[in-house]
Order: C-alpha cells, then sequence, then structure tokens
C-alpha cells in the first residue's frame, strides 16, 4: 500500500542553523499537506501543494514538491527558539483520510 | 469563528469507568476525525464521519464508539476505560475535500489518563 517515509525522525540544531525534513513516497501522490505540532499542542496546517514542481515560501520556511510528485521537502532557514515542534506530512490521497506517521521532531538549542 | 472546541481538556479515569468526550465545529465542515497520539508518536485515526448520521472505522477502533447526530457535534465514546487508552485525543475537522484537499483543522486535545 502507499507509505510515506519522512526523514529524518529527529533533528537537533543550534539556533540560527538551517533545516531540512523530507517526505518520500512509494508512489505519486496528489498533493501534500505539512503541519507543525508544537510540544504539547495540536497539529496546525501549515501549506498544501498540488503542483509538480512547486515551491512555496511562507518567511523562512521554503516547501518543494518533487517533479515526480512523489517527494516533497520543508527547509527553514536561520531556525529559531519558535520553530521547535514536529512537523508531519501525512498521507493522502484521493479519500479525504490522512495518516500520519511520526513526522520529524525538531529541537533548536538557543 | 471557534474552530474546533474539546472539552474536556484533561481527564482522569479509573478502570471499567466511562466518558464521552466531546468535539465541536462551528465551520459546517462535513469530514470530522478522531485521532489518538501517544507519547513520541503520530496520530492514529479512531473513527471519522463525512456527514451527519454517517460514520466508520478507522485504524484503531476498538473500545471506542461515536454518532453524529448533527453536522457541529461528534462526540467520542469510551465505555470500560482501560489503561491502553492512556493518550493524547485529537478531533478535527475538514471542509470538502474536492474543494480544499482534505485540509484538516485540530482541537486542542484532550488528555486523558487511566489509572
Amino acid at each position: 500500500g502507499q507509505q510515506v517515509m519522512q526523514i529524518p525522525q529527529y533533528q537537533h540544531v543550534q539556533e540560527g542553523e538551517d533545516f531540512t525534513t523530507y517526505c518520500n513516497s512509494s508512489t505519486t501522490l496528489s498533493n501534500i499537506q505539512w503541519y507543525k505540532q508544537r510540544p504539547g499542542g495540536h497539529p496546525v496546517f501549515l501549506i498544501q501543494l498540488v503542483k509538480s514542481g512547486e515551491v512555496k515560501k511562507q518567511k523562512r520556511l521554503t516547501f518543494q514538491f518533487g517533479e515526480a510528485k512523489k517527494n516533497s521537502s520543508l527547509h527553514i532557514t536561520a531556525t529559531q527558539t519558535t520553530d521547535v515542534g514536529t512537523y508531519f506530512c501525512p498521507l493522502g490521497g484521493s479519500n479525504y483520510k490522512l495518516t500520519f506517521g511520526k513526522g520529524t521532531l525538531l529541537t533548536v538549542n538557543p | 469563528n471557534a474552530g474546533v472546541t474539546q472539552t474536556p481538556k484533561f481527564r482522569i479515569l479509573k478502570i471499567g469507568q466511562s466518558m464521552t468526550l466531546q468535539c465541536a465545529q462551528d465551520m459546517n465542515h462535513n469530514y470530522m476525525y478522531w485521532y489518538r497520539q501517544d507519547p513520541g508518536m503520530g496520530l492514529k485515526l479512531i473513527y471519522y464521519s463525512v456527514g451527519a448520521g454517517i460514520t466508520d472505522k478507522g485504524e484503531v477502533p476498538n473500545g471506542y464508539n461515536v454518532s453524529r447526530s448533527t453536522t457541529e457535534d461528534f462526540p467520542l465514546r469510551l465505555e470500560l476505560a482501560a489503561p491502553s487508552q492512556t493518550s493524547v485525543y485529537f478531533c478535527a475537522s475538514s471542509p470538502d475535500f474536492l474543494l480544499a484537499k482534505n485540509i484538516q483543522y485540530f482541537g486542542a486535545g484532550t488528555r486523558l489518563s487511566v489509572l
């Protein structure tokens, strides 16, 4: 069945360093979404990518959707302590359910 | 709009007790979901609903029940609480997935301990 692998599972950085997390799918995706969950908080929708090769930016965050629509990345430039949390790229598709993996836990040392 | 509201925020149950976790949304979303999240893990789908009167099982439905009598409300019932049900429970809703590609909006969660 469809699977999305997210790497790394954990990442610890010094404040100011860059950070990237990757999602890789075994099959072509119709779209991909990214969510962020702060420690003790709830998942919050960040962005959705739909088009092949799409790149979207939100301030220091850059989201990419691969040309083959099988992978995606989230890059954070110059991390801040407010970036701490778990980033998820749940598996969606043609139905109305999302399957969340463990995500990537980012910790930032001030 | 308040979005998705979950009550209570915290609860401690004794083994064998029952309780209902409440979830309400004011965004007129058809799709609603219940997830549980254990420490360091992702979210696992318990039950979901595509509209009033329609519910279906997710990945981990055992020990839970749901109902959807209105568009706004989607309560989750635990009949005989067990320690394995200690978790954080999140309710989410989504507008018509054909338009918004199933973007989900989450409540703040209910932290449940069964002792």
